[in-house]
């Protein structure tokens, strides 16, 4: 089944901490990013990687890191996560493609006291 | 640049009517445009995109989108609603002229009431 995993799920961590939350899909897409949902705002982009080695910020990159050292795999790392990060997260893949949709993961739950 | 904005953050209907989700956008290319929506706990899935060609689109669950060129519109449509519609829905475009990056709109609310 083509998809795209998350994980975790939820997770809930303190200041200063650091974490990492890990994305693969299994549909050989070039294209990977991760956008954060917070209410009323809708989705924001954070980073995304047109392919292997290839990464670069969206819209709102402070406090987050990314790497693509193999094709299916994506991981956030958050150095030093702070209270102003506890959002929704979604990783999402597509093909290269201006009319390509993008696949989206259940989504991480992650909440920094 | 690119923009969408969804201006209802609540759309109510009653079962059986048809419902409407609206949608307006910005980009300075061709756009490409999608419908998404989010059922409570779940990642978003893709309903329908515009690309090109016919101006109504269909796609799952019965959910059609007409694209406007000259209203830059782009409003998720469906002639009979059911209560198992109810969820987030979220509109987003992709320039040609800006890469791969999806904006999305801040998403509409749609309850349907029995």
């Amino acid at each position: 089944e083509a998809q795209v995993t998350q994980n975790p799920r939820y997770l809930i961590t303190v200041t200063g901490k650091k974490l990492t939350v890990t994305c693969s899909q299994n549909m050989n897409h070039e294209y990977m990013s991760w956008y954060r949902q917070d209410p009323g705002l809708g989705l924001r982009q954070i980073y995304y990687s047109m392919n292997v080695e290839v990464t670069d910020k969206g819209d709102v990159p402070e406090g987050y890191k990314v790497s693509r050292k193999e094709k299916r795999n994506f991981p956030l790392i958050l150095e030093s996560p702070s209270p102003n990060q506890t959002s929704l997260y979604f990783c999402a893949s597509s093909l290269q493609g201006g009319g390509t949709e993008a696949f989206f993961g259940q989504g991480t739950r992650l909440t920094v006291v | 640049a690119q923009s969408v904005a969804q201006p209802e953050d609540q759309v109510n209907v009653a079962e059986g009517n048809p419902l409407t989700v609206k949608c307006t956008y910005s980009v300075s290319g061709n756009p490409y445009l999608f419908w998404y929506v989010q059922y409570p706990n779940r990642g978003l899935q893709f309903l329908l995109k515009y690309i090109t060609g016919d101006n109504l689109v269909k796609g799952s669950y019965g959910f059609e989108a007409e694209f406007n060129k000259s209203q830059t519109s782009f409003h998720l449509k469906k002639p009979s609603a059911l209560v198992s519609d109810s969820a987030l829905y979220f509109c987003a475009v992709r320039d040609s002229n800006s890469g791969y990056a999806l904006n999305f709109g801040k998403g509409t609310s749609l309850l349907v009431t029995p």
